[in-house]
């Protein structure tokens, strides 16, 4: 276990509602990233959190946001959601940037 | 911008063989990572690749960074069942943290 956890592990929602992800880092670790998999497919860098500041995004629209708190754990927030948002949304804790990222479970998001 | 790609996306593998998969980048890598994941696991972290034609083994894992820190290999001798799933490699370059993943070579082994 990387000591990474996410919650809800499994969460349901309809075209056009709103979901917060939750992640918790491995203790001593101030950098977040989060990722989103689709079903066979390489997780895609969403963003990145260093010390509560967002540090590079991927090319996800904005409706894609992020916080990070300063016991350095995380949201991902994603608006207005559509059907392509279905996946596997993973988070990543590291000690610093660029370090190697210890991944959690995942949140498998279902958007019907 | 950066691109990862892997072959092959599939590898069936005869328990007790050998197999590579191979990862290409579209610019020169600061560093190479590789994960493994199960089926319906996370990525689990593997190992890190950092200088150029580096090579590290893990048991019966054989990983490798070419030359021009634009390619990796990652090469298993005498697979088991437990080799099983799917395989990524991940890479960042210069002053960008992100890692940019490869779609994985996804293995299953015949017994």
């Amino acid at each position: 276990e990387t000591g990474v956890t996410q919650s809800p592990t499994h969460l349901i929602k309809t075209r056009g509602q709103q979901v917060t992800l939750r992640c918790s880092s491995q203790s001593g670790h101030n950098t977040v990233s989060w990722y989103q998999q689709a079903l066979g497919q390489g997780p895609q860098f969403i963003f990145q959190y260093y010390r509560e500041e967002e540090n590079g995004r991927g090319n996800f629209p904005p409706r894609f946001s992020g916080l990070q708190f300063p016991n350095y754990s995380s949201e991902l927030n994603v608006n207005a959601l559509e059907l392509d948002d279905s996946a596997l949304y993973l988070c990543a804790s590291s000690s610093r940037l660029a370090d190697t990222q210890y991944f959690g479970p995942g949140t498998r998001l279902t958007v019907l | 911008g950066q691109q990862v790609m892997q072959i092959p996306q599939y590898q069936h593998v005869q328990e007790g063989e050998d197999f590579t998969t191979y990862c290409n980048s579209s610019t020169t890598l600061s560093n190479i990572q590789w994960y493994k994941q199960r089926p319906g696991g996370h990525p689990v972290f593997l190992i890190q690749l950092v200088k150029s034609g580096e090579v590290k083994k893990q048991k019966r894992l054989t990983f490798q960074f070419g030359e021009a820190k634009k390619n990796s290999s990652l090469h298993i001798t005498a697979t088991q069942t437990t080799d099983v799933g799917t395989y990524f490699c991940a890479g960042s370059s210069g002053n960008d943290y992100k890692l940019s993943f490869g779609a994985g070579t996804t293995v299953t082994v015949r017994a």
